[in-house]
């Protein structure tokens, strides 16, 4: 059962052209993710929303923007893909496990984005 | 940056158990430690987390020690699909806006056949 899905798994964008990548949730989490991973890397944390608030990391390039329309949806919009923007996102949710502390993050299975 | 310190790679035979160390000598009194792997190519995926007691799940045991400034990932029966690698993070376990997970290199596991 997918919980946590993102479209598309592979997307193709020329350079300077907006791209949109998106992400799914079916486990009701108040919170969202959106992770960079560039290849041979540890995943990097870009911003996150807590219910409708967004919270930018600090090195966050201007760039990337994202938006958050209900509690299921999030997307990542980058305004003018460089060719440094090549490279796996991950978006992620989390929220209490029932009946546990845990606060564990659940992962999709990421978007390869390619700029030529 | 990252709070804790992993070796960059390691082997274990398929069936033996494998052992994953992790230091984190200035984790703090409210922080777990965590551990999640990543696959090539897909989403890292949790694995088991723990305060100050070890733990044991389906997947994995977590033995941190008394002085909570080391742990040890163990996966009792290696498996060529447990080849991946596997982060080691330490954070404070509560939801909100300071839930955030901050990688460091990891260790790549390889199972060897």
């Amino acid at each position: 059962d997918a919980m946590v899905i993102q479209n598309p798994r592979y997307q193709v964008t020329q350079f300077g052209k907006p791209v949109t990548l998106s992400c799914s949730q079916t486990l009701n989490h108040n919170v969202m993710y959106w992770y960079q991973q560039k290849s041979s890397q540890a995943p990097k944390l870009l911003f996150h929303y807590y219910d409708k608030d967004f919270n930018n990391e600090a090195d966050t390039p201007d760039n990337f923007q994202s938006r958050r329309p209900n509690t299921s949806f999030c997307f990542l919009d980058i305004r003018s893909p460089g060719l440094g923007d090549a490279a796996m996102y991950l978006c992620a949710t989390s929220g209490r496990t029932s009946g546990t502390d845990s606060y564990e993050q659940y992962f999709g299975p990421g978007t390869r984005l390619t700029v030529t | 940056d990252a709070k804790t310190t992993q070796p960059t790679s390691m082997d274990c035979a398929e069936g033996r158990a494998a052992n994953l160390p992790c230091n984190h000598s200035t984790i703090s009194g409210n922080e777990y430690v965590y551990w999640y792997r990543q696959i090539h190519s897909q989403g890292p995926q949790y694995i088991i987390h723990g305060l100050k007691n070890n733990e044991t799940n389906e997947m994995a045991s977590l033995i941190i020690t008394e002085d909570r400034k080391s742990s040890t990932l163990i996966l009792p029966h290696a498996t060529l699909r447990d080849t991946a690698v596997y982060y080691c993070i330490v954070r404070p376990n509560y939801g909100g806006a300071t839930n955030k997970l901050i990688f460091g290199t990891g260790t790549l596991l390889a199972v060897q056949p």
